[in-house]
């Protein structure tokens, strides 16, 4: 079974600028999350949809930062414009059903460098 | 505010000896908790759970311990291996949304060969 798709890995933009990066689910899960990673800490969330609806965004930066998964499946992120505070690890996870937390799988992520 | 305290950024054990996370909440709504691994340049994965009516699960060599009156967790490895080097988040949710997970700022774990 493959696992969580990100892309990219890495990106390297200057403040101001805008980025996007895409997730793409386990098959058949229908809930998917975005999380972000800063250095030190722990992942927070940013985003929860269930499908292509958005279940929890209470913690999106929503002046910069907006998400979509149109058709239920893969999703993206993107900031625009982008802050020095950005620079984190964004991760997605996906989860076949939404209630047990034990089965959220994570990507492998992609480290947003901000300069 | 941190809900989910890990109060030792890194750990440092001989291989074969214990390795003892520890891991304090502050939310008494929480309900359910959970230990993430994370090995450099992956995303995290599940190890290990415990639901708040108990105070001990154990898988293989990994056991968690919950001390609800103290709001206190503890991940216990035994033997540690070098391949137990990574980091470890601990995680909890409340009973009303299990899929709310707030996590912890990780504990870097060293094994030494």
């Amino acid at each position: 079974e493959a696992g969580v798709a990100q892309s990219p890995r890495y990106k390297i933009i200057e403040k101001r600028q805008s980025v996007a990066f895409w997730c793409n689910p386990i098959s058949g899960h229908a809930t998917l999350y975005w999380y972000q990673q800063i250095l030190g800490q722990g992942p927070k969330l940013l985003i929860q949809f269930q499908n292509n609806g958005v279940v929890d965004d209470s913690q999106l930066p929503k002046d910069r930062f907006s998400a979509e998964r149109l058709k239920g499946v893969d999703s993206t992120l993107k900031i625009q414009p982008a802050k020095l505070e950005d620079s984190a690890v964004y991760l997605c996870a996906s989860s076949f059903r939404r209630l047990d937390p034990y089965e959220q799988y994570f990507g492998p992520g992609t480290r947003l460098t901000v300069t | 505010d941190q809900q989910v305290k890990q109060n030792s950024p890194s750990l440092s054990v001989q291989e074969g000896r214990i390795s003892i996370l520890n891991c304090d909440y502050t939310n008494s709504m929480f309900d359910y908790f959970l230990w993430y691994k994370k090995y450099p340049a992956e995303g995290p994965t599940f190890l290990i759970s415990i639901s708040s009516i108990k105070d001990k699960n154990e898988d293989g060599r990994f056991t968690v311990f919950l001390n609800k009156s103290a709001k206190h967790l503890s991940l216990h490895i035994v033997p540690s291996q070098p391949g137990d080097s990574a980091v470890y988040f601990c995680a909890a949710s409340p009973k009303t949304s299990y899929d709310k997970v707030i996590f912890g700022p990780g504990t870097s774990l060293s094994v030494i060969p």
